[in-house]
């Protein structure tokens, strides 16, 4: 049973560059939720994605946007790349049952670099 | 909005037990849960509360009094491969798994 896949692993980009990441979540999840964390801090929230839907959104501009296909797969876009975008950007998977728990699982991350 | 606080840095020799203390403040509040990462690696889950009480999972066990916005992640039998960095996330009450609020972690040495 395969876990959260993503791709690219690394990617270094100029400023001003656009960029997708993509995230294959855990089998039999239907909830992608995606996080940037920075060196040094905690994974911060982005948006998640269910139902090809954008449910829930952080405090993070409209250049950062998202695409939940039929087989639940999920793609992050960021626009006009700032150096403050470096970071590693975390994909996590869950199962949305309402009122219970759903633990997520994490995905190895992209290490993304703006020069 | 929501915030979290935990130390940053905790050191404890091999076979020891270690306590990592989370506090938090939030407009909303439907558990806390505890996550592992190792350098380079992806958080793995550890274990979470919504009820004040102490959950045990071998090793680590989790304490939650939610009168005090307060949480511990507790290691027992320290080993060398538990130095990691351990976060406490908070999920809010009308949210499900995916949109939890994390702390800055506290990077936790293991030394022989």
């Amino acid at each position: 049973d395969a876990g959260v896949t993503q791709s690219p692993t690394h990617l270094i980009k100029t400023r001003g560059q656009q960029v997708t990441l993509r995230c294959s979540p855990k089998s039999g999840h239907d909830t992608v939720s995606w996080y940037q964390q920075a060196l040094g801090q905690g994974p911060q929230f982005i948006f998640q994605y269910y139902e090809e839907e954008e449910r829930q959104r952080g405090n993070f501009p409209d250049r950062f946007s998202g695409h939940q296909f039929p087989n639940y797969s999920s793609e992050l876009n960021v626009n006009a790349l700032l150096l403050g975008d470096s970071a590693l950007y975390l994909c996590a998977s869950s199962l949305l049952t309402s009122g219970s728990y759903n633990e997520q699982f994490f995905g190895p991350g992209t290490r993304l670099t703006v020069l | 909005g929501q915030s979290l606080e935990q130390p940053s840095e905790v050191t404890a020799v091999e076979g020891a037990i270690v306590q990592i203390n989370c506090t938090y403040q939030t407009s909303g509040f439907y558990g806390l849960s505890w996550y592992q990462q190792h350098d380079g690696g992806a958080p793995t889950f550890l274990s979470y509360n919504a009820l004040d009480g102490l959950e045990e999972t071998g090793r680590f066990s989790s304490f939650l009094s939610r009168s005090d916005s307060y949480g511990y992640l507790l290691l027992q039998e320290l080993q060398m491969k538990d130095s990691a960095s351990y976060f406490c996330a908070v999920r809010s009450r009308d949210t499900n798994a995916g949109k939890s609020t994390f702390g800055d972690g506290t990077t936790l040495t293991v030394k022989p």
